[in-house]
């Protein structure tokens, strides 16, 4: 399977613990993207980066919240101190920038996180 | 703030019949594209659209793209049960970088 692939699916945590998504982007895709989505909405755009260079962040990712993209491969999403509040899909997508119009997006199954 | 309105929310149908979805923004869109989730996993890509007035088909799903380029709209004919799901409409906007605006979804229910 060459898709984009997110570890772990699930994870439960307790309030205040840190916790650390990976996504695998699909192969030579320079361009990914952090999306969180709540039940019943929407995603909602966090990150994303070109290459290993994170281009924009967006209100919702609060200081507690860190995106890297270091070989401009794989990336990891952590967050600190986890909240209730922070319980949602967290999901990822990968594309290879066409032009300056197209940027189609395609996602991984996502990571599921409960915050107790 | 570019803002992406989906409608309905919600859709119960029995199998057979046609339905439509629609995504309406203030904002034109650079590219817009249609996605289908199902509980649990990430949203699936079903069709980019690009060029105003553009319609694109996928078997029963036909996806038209206003001329102006400010709304879309996804037809179900003769909806089945496997159609059940969730549909995202997402919009890329210009001067918006590269970041997809979604709209709420709709959750389209097809009772056999």
């Amino acid at each position: 399977d060459t898709g984009v692939s997110q570890n772990p699916r699930h994870k439960i945590t307790k309030r205040g613990q840190n916790v650390t998504f990976r996504c695998d982007p699909i192969s030579e895709h320079n361009r990914l993207y952090w999306y969180r989505q709540t039940l019943g909405q929407g995603p909602e755009f966090l990150t994303y980066f070109q290459n290993e260079a994170q281009l924009e962040k967006s209100r919702l990712l609060s200081d507690r919240f860190s995106a890297e993209r270091p070989k401009g491969s794989f990336s990891t999403l952590e967050i600190q101190r986890t909240e209730q509040g922070d319980s949602a899909m967290y999901l990822c997508a990968s594309s290879r920038l066409a032009g300056p119009s197209t940027d189609t997006q395609y996602f991984g199954p996502g990571t599921r996180l409960t915050v107790l | 703030t570019q803002l992406l309105e989906q409608s309905p929310q919600f859709l119960s149908i029995q199998e057979g019949e046609n339905l439509t979805v629609y995504c309406n923004s203030s904002s034109v869109f650079s590219s817009l594209q249609w996605y289908r989730q199902e509980p649990g996993e990430g949203p699936v890509l079903l069709v980019t659209v690009v060029t105003g007035g553009e319609v694109k088909k996928l078997k029963r799903l036909t996806f038209q793209f206003g001329d102006a380029r400010k709304d879309s709209s996804l037809h179900i004919t003769a909806a089945q049960p496997g159609d059940t799901g969730l549909y995202l409409c997402a919009g890329l906007f210009y001067n918006q970088g590269g970041k997809l605006i979604f709209g709420q979804g709709t959750e389209l229910s097809v009772k056999p």
